[in-house]
């Protein structure tokens, strides 16, 4: 397996372009979720999604979008990128939603900078 | 969410035992104690989790306080690989919701 994946590593925008992380698995996990993390800071949750077809917000949303059409895939779009969004995103899966033995496993994370 | 409350660094000599305590004295009866870890330039890796009673698997242990106010996550011979950032978090049961803090930067010392 190759677990979770990300592209791409690394990114850099310029103020108000658009663009899309991408996000997959291959363990059949049906909880995925995106996280940002800024310096010296933990993680923040952006957005998670349960199950194909299902989405929602987690602690920081705003100015990131994501849909959830298939099982393996969870791209995280940016709509108009602004420095404040200069950050390591990471996504992360696991088996289920609430799964009292669920362990997240994480991606290797994109590196993003805004100009 | 609870919050939890860990110190900022630690140091250990390698192959010497490591205890990484954490405080989380506003948890609920129904929160499982989750430790990840995060090595550089890394997303978090899962490390241990427990609810009542400690745990031990093949790379750490934890030991969680009586009334579940701290927990303790011990790791038996530290590795220059184990350096690292150390997260606790209190997971409600039924939610897959991780709040992060800051963590503990584990420094080993060769």
């Amino acid at each position: 397996n190759a677990g979770v994946t990300q592209t791409p590593k690394f990114q850099v925008l310029k103020t108000g372009q658009s663009m899309t992380l991408q996000c997959a698995q291959d363990m059949n996990h049906e909880y995925m979720s995106w996280y940002r993390q800024d310096p010296g800071m933990g993680l923040r949750l952006i957005h998670y999604s349960v199950g194909a077809g299902i989405t929602d917000q987690g602690e920081v949303p705003n100015g990131y979008n994501v849909s959830r059409s298939t099982t393996e895939d969870f791209p995280l779009r940016l709509l108009s990128a602004a420095p404040s969004q200069t950050s390591v995103y990471f996504c992360a899966s696991s088996y289920d939603y609430g799964g009292a033995f669920n362990e997240q496993f994480f991606g290797p994370g994109t590196r993003l900078t805004v100009l | 969410d609870a919050k939890t409350t860990q110190p900022n660094s630690m140091e250990s000599n390698e192959e010497e035992p490591v205890h990484l305590p954490c405080n989380h004295s506003t948890i609920s009866g129904t929160d499982y104690i989750h430790w990840y870890r995060q090595l550089p330039s890394q997303g978090p890796e899962y490390v241990i989790h427990g609810l009542t009673s400690n745990v031990n698997n093949r790379m750490a242990s934890l030991a969680i306080a009586e009334d579940r106010k701290s927990s303790t996550l011990i790791l038996h011979r530290a590795t220059l690989r184990d350096a690292a950032v150390y997260y606790c978090i209190p997971r409600q049961g039924g939610s897959e919701k991780l709040v992060f803090g800051k963590g503990t930067k584990l420094t080993v010392n060769p």
